[in-house]
This record gives C-alpha cells, structure tokens and sequence, in this order.
C-alpha cells in the first residue's frame, strides 16, 4: 500500500490567493483527518470525516478555510483566501476506525504552505 | 474534552544514556493513549499505544510507556537512547469517539 498520499508537498502562494491541498487516504479506511502543524500552535486538529461526513469541524479557524470529502478515497482541504499566518504543514491522516477501541491513524507526509 | 501536556518542549541527551519524555493527560470517561514519533520532514508514525490490559507497553524499537491512571500519566521511556531517536515525540490521547488529541510535541535530540 503507498500510503496516505498527499499533494502538493509544497506550495508558495501570494496572499489572497486560493490554496487547495489534497489527500487520498489508505483504501478501506474510512475516517479521514486534516491537521495543521505550527512551531506556535504545535499539532492542531481541523476537521474529521467519518464515511465521508465531517464529524467534527471545531478546529477550523475560519471560514476561509473549508474541507470535502466527495468519496472514500479524495479529500480537499481549501484556503480561500489565503493569509501569511495560514503558512504551516498540513497534514492529512486517515485510519479504519471499527469502534472501540480506537484505531491508529495514518499520517501523510505533508503540505508545506508558505503564504507570502 | 480530553487533552494532553506535554511538560518538555526540549530534551537534550547522550547516546547511550536513559531518558524520559513526560506526558499527562486529562479527560473525564476512559482513555486510550499513544505516543508518535515525527521525524524531520516526515509525517508522524506511532510509536506505541494503551488500549487497555497491562499497563506497560513496548515498542519494536526499544521504547516503552507506562499508563499510570492515578497519576495520570503515560510516560515514555528509553534505557539506553541512539543518535537515530532523534527526532520529535508527541503523546496523543483518544477516546470513545475516536477524536484525537495531541500534545504539543517533545523535540528528543540525542548527541554523541
């Protein structure tokens, strides 16, 4: 299996542009996660699917951020618009949660947004 | 919500000598606890997890970790630390709904 595989792995945009990330989870999980990784912030969660359906959204900051999920093996992760203080790595995770107990997640490799 | 801290941002280290990386948790029904390991510009991998049963619990590569409910704490722990654990270990804490919660990372740089 190749793995959580996430594009682009880097990504230099000018302020007020859109950013899209994108994510393709392991086939057969079926949860899905974005994080965001800053020196300041650490590791924060943003959002979570569960068989395609967002099931937690608290940690999206703003409304300029939004995430789908359109089928099992495709997420995006959107920017829109874009701000300097968005530019950390983006992580997407995936894993096949069965109940309990919870299972691991799989991390991809990340997208490093520079906002300039 | 549950939720972790980790107490080092930073644990500098020789080869061969023993360490530690703190992590205690808070969360008010049952846990299951894990530690990731991240290294440089990679995405984070895990390291070991408690679901439940023994307390302590090992990983292939020589770390272990023992929940401590009373005290609650997971603390990870290696006897004898290699130039290649360097890297940077989040604790992470999860519960019945499968939200995860991490710590704010401890970076583990090993020296010769």
């Amino acid at each position: 299996d190749a793995g959580v595989i996430q594009s682009p792995r880097h990504e230099v945009t000018e302020m007020g542009q859109e950013v899209t990330l994108r994510c393709k989870p392991i086939s057969g999980h079926n949860s899905l996660f974005w994080y965001r990784q800053t020196m300041m912030r650490g590791l924060e969660l943003l959002i979570y699917f569960n068989n395609n359906v967002p099931i937690d959204d608290s940690g999206m900051p703003e409304d300029r951020f939004s995430a789908k999920m359109p089928n099992a093996s495709f997420s995006t992760l959107k920017i829109q618009p874009s701000e300097p203080r968005d530019s950390a790595v983006y992580f997407c995770a995936s894993s096949l949660a069965t109940g309990l107990p919870p299972s691991e997640q799989f991390f991809g490799p990340g997208t490093r947004l520079t906002v300039l | 919500a549950q939720s972790v801290t980790q107490l080092d941002s930073q644990v500098p280290v020789f080869e061969e000598a023993p360490v530690e990386l703190r992590c205690n948790y808070s969360s008010s029904v049952s846990v299951y606890l894990f530690w990731y390991v991240q290294y440089p510009n990679q995405g984070l991998q895990l390291l070991l997890k408690y679901l439940s049963g023994s307390t302590l619990v090992e990983s292939i590569n020589g770390f272990e970790a023992e929940f401590n409910k009373s005290q609650t704490s997971f603390h990870l722990r290696k006897p004898s630390v290699h130039i290649s654990d360097t890297a940077e270990y989040f604790c992470a804490v999860s519960n019945f709904n499968n939200d995860m919660r991490f710590g704010a990372g401890t970076r583990l740089t090993v020296k010769p």
